[in-house]
C-alpha cells in the first residue's frame, strides 16, 4: 500500500515568509499528487494537482514541483490568510491523504 | 458558480444507519465522477468512496467496504451515501466532493460538509 508523509508537520511562519512543505510517497506516484489547504470549520480547497497545475483562481505565489516519491509546496510569500493545514492527496487508486501540515503565525 | 450541498447529517445510535445527500448545481453533473471525504474530529482528511459518472465504477476506503454504498441519480443531480452499521469510528464531517475529470479523485469543488455523530 501507498503511504504519504509530510514534513514538517507543524511549521511557524511570519507574514511574508517563503514556506516550503514536502510529501514524500512510499512508491513512485509519478506526478498524481493534489495539495489542499484548510481552514478550520471549512472545506478544503484544491490548490494543486497534478503535482504542479495551479488550480483556477488560486494565487500564483503558491506553486508545486516534484514527481515520482518527493514532491513540494511552496508559498513564495506568506499571506495573513494563508495560516491553515495544508494536505497532500495521492491522485490514483488509492487517493490517501497525507497526514496534513499545519502552518501557524509565529 | 459550482455549488456542493450536504445533507442528511446527525446523531445515530451505533449498528444504525443513515443516508447522506450531495445536491449539487453549476455544472454538468453527469460528466464527472463524484467523491465521499470525511473528516473525525480533529483528524485529517480520510477518502471514503467514489462513484464515476454514470455509476461505471465505484470504489470504497477498506474502513467502509460492505458498510457504506454510494450511488447517483444523475437526473437528479444528486450524490448519496447510504451509511449502515455505523461505528464510534464512523464520526466525522463527511464532505462530498466533485471529481477533476481526468483525475476521478481530485476534489476541485468541496460541499461545506454534514456532521454525523455515531453515539449511544
Amino acid at each position: 500500500d501507498i503511504q504519504l508523509t509530510q514534513s514538517p508537520s507543524f511549521l511557524s511562519a511570519s507574514v511574508g515568509d517563503r514556506v516550503t512543505i514536502t510529501c514524500r510517497a512510499s512508491q513512485d506516484i509519478s506526478s498524481y499528487l493534489a495539495w489542499y489547504q484548510q481552514k478550520p470549520g471549512k472545506a478544503p480547497k484544491l490548490l494543486i494537482y497534478a503535482a504542479s497545475t495551479l488550480q483556477s483562481g488560486v494565487p500564483s505565489r503558491f506553486s508545486g514541483s516534484g514527481s515520482g516519491t518527493e514532491f513540494t509546496l511552496t508559498i513564495s510569500s506568506l499571506h495573513p490568510e494563508d495560516f491553515a493545514t495544508y494536505y497532500c492527496q495521492h491522485l490514483n487508486y488509492f487517493p490517501l491523504f497525507g497526514p496534513g501540515t499545519k502552518v501557524d503565525i509565529k | 458558480e459550482v455549488q456542493l450541498v450536504e445533507s442528511g447529517g446527525g446523531l445515530v445510535k451505533p449498528g444504525g444507519s443513515l443516508r447522506l445527500s450531495c445536491e449539487v448545481s453549476g455544472f454538468s453533473f453527469s460528466s464527472y465522477s463524484m467523491n465521499w471525504v470525511r473528516q473525525a474530529p480533529g483528524k485529517g482528511l480520510e477518502w471514503v468512496a467514489c462513484i464515476s459518472s454514470v455509476s461505471s465504477y465505484i470504489y470504497y476506503a477498506d474502513s467502509v467496504k460492505g458498510r457504506f454504498t454510494i450511488s447517483r441519480d444523475n437526473a437528479k443531480n444528486s450524490l448519496y451515501l447510504q451509511m449502515s452499521s455505523l461505528r464510534g469510528e464512523d464520526t466525522a464531517v463527511y464532505y462530498c466532493a466533485k471529481g477533476g475529470g481526468y483525475y476521478d479523485f481530485l476534489g476541485d469543488n468541496w460541499g461545506q460538509g454534514t456532521r454525523v455523530t455515531v453515539s449511544s
